[in-house]
């Protein structure tokens, strides 16, 4: 059974810091890796999205790599802003289960401070 | 649509009541799916569509929970006799089916259920 960790749970930063959230699953069998951001009381939005074939992505100050084999994945935050605050979310695509339904991690909840 | 639209936003229903949960999903896109998040919990899976059939309904908790799909398009989740313990926000996704290893899925805003 695929299974997501992300790490920290909680970081709190000072406005422009660059920082790292990691993630890591336990199956290799995945179609994609995709990250999302969580405000609080809304739905997801879809940040960044990796194939699996693929080693990184880019996106404004946010970069996300994979390493497919060693069941790693980098959200890289450039700049860190107060409205980067948000809970973000790492989830992969199982190769193995009937629509490849998304496996979420438990998310890491990032506060920057002004 | 231009995204994946949910209602009601918020919902607080009696106890025992039964309850509907809508979602419309992006226009073309085959796959639907519904998620659970309870409060300090991950994001749970429900149910899977593919048009309008439910390949994988493995994630629904107990038979209290049912979902259809009709036309290929809008998707309705029921809850009968609600329990406390089913309140929470319920999300749903869709994706192109043939396309989700470079598209990935489009979650909607969600629907935020408290049993009181």
């Amino acid at each position: 059974k695929q299974e997501v960790t992300q790490i920290p749970a909680a970081l709190s930063v000072p406005e422009g810091e660059n920082l790292v959230l990691n993630c890591s699953f336990t199956d290799s069998a995945i179609y994609n890796l995709q990250w999302f951001r969580q405000d609080p009381g809304k739905g997801l939005t879809s940040l960044l999205l990796i194939q699996s074939s693929q080693r990184e992505q880019t996106s404004g100050r946010l970069n996300a790599s994979l390493d497919k084999s060693s069941g790693r994945s980098t959200l890289y935050i450039a700049a860190s802003q107060p409205g980067d605050s948000a809970t973000y979310l790492c989830a992969v695509s199982e190769v193995e289960t009937s629509g490849s339904r998304l496996t979420f991690g438990e998310g890491t909840q990032l506060t920057v401070n002004p | 649509g231009a995204g994946v639209s949910q209602s009601p936003s918020n919902k607080v229903t009696e106890k025992g009541k039964d309850v509907e949960l809508r979602c419309d999903p992006i226009s073309g896109h085959t796959a639907l799916y519904w998620y659970r998040q309870s409060l300090g919990q991950g994001l749970e899976f429900l149910i899977y569509f593919q048009g309008n059939s439910a390949p994988d309904k493995s994630g629904l908790p107990s038979d209290r929970f049912s979902a259809e799909r009709t036309g290929g398009s809008v998707s309705t989740l029921t809850i009968q006799r609600t329990q406390q313990e089913d309140s929470a926000v319920y999300l749903c996704a869709s994706s192109l089916r043939s396309r989700v290893t470079v598209y990935g899925y489009t979650f909607g805003s969600g629907t935020r259920l408290t049993v009181v």
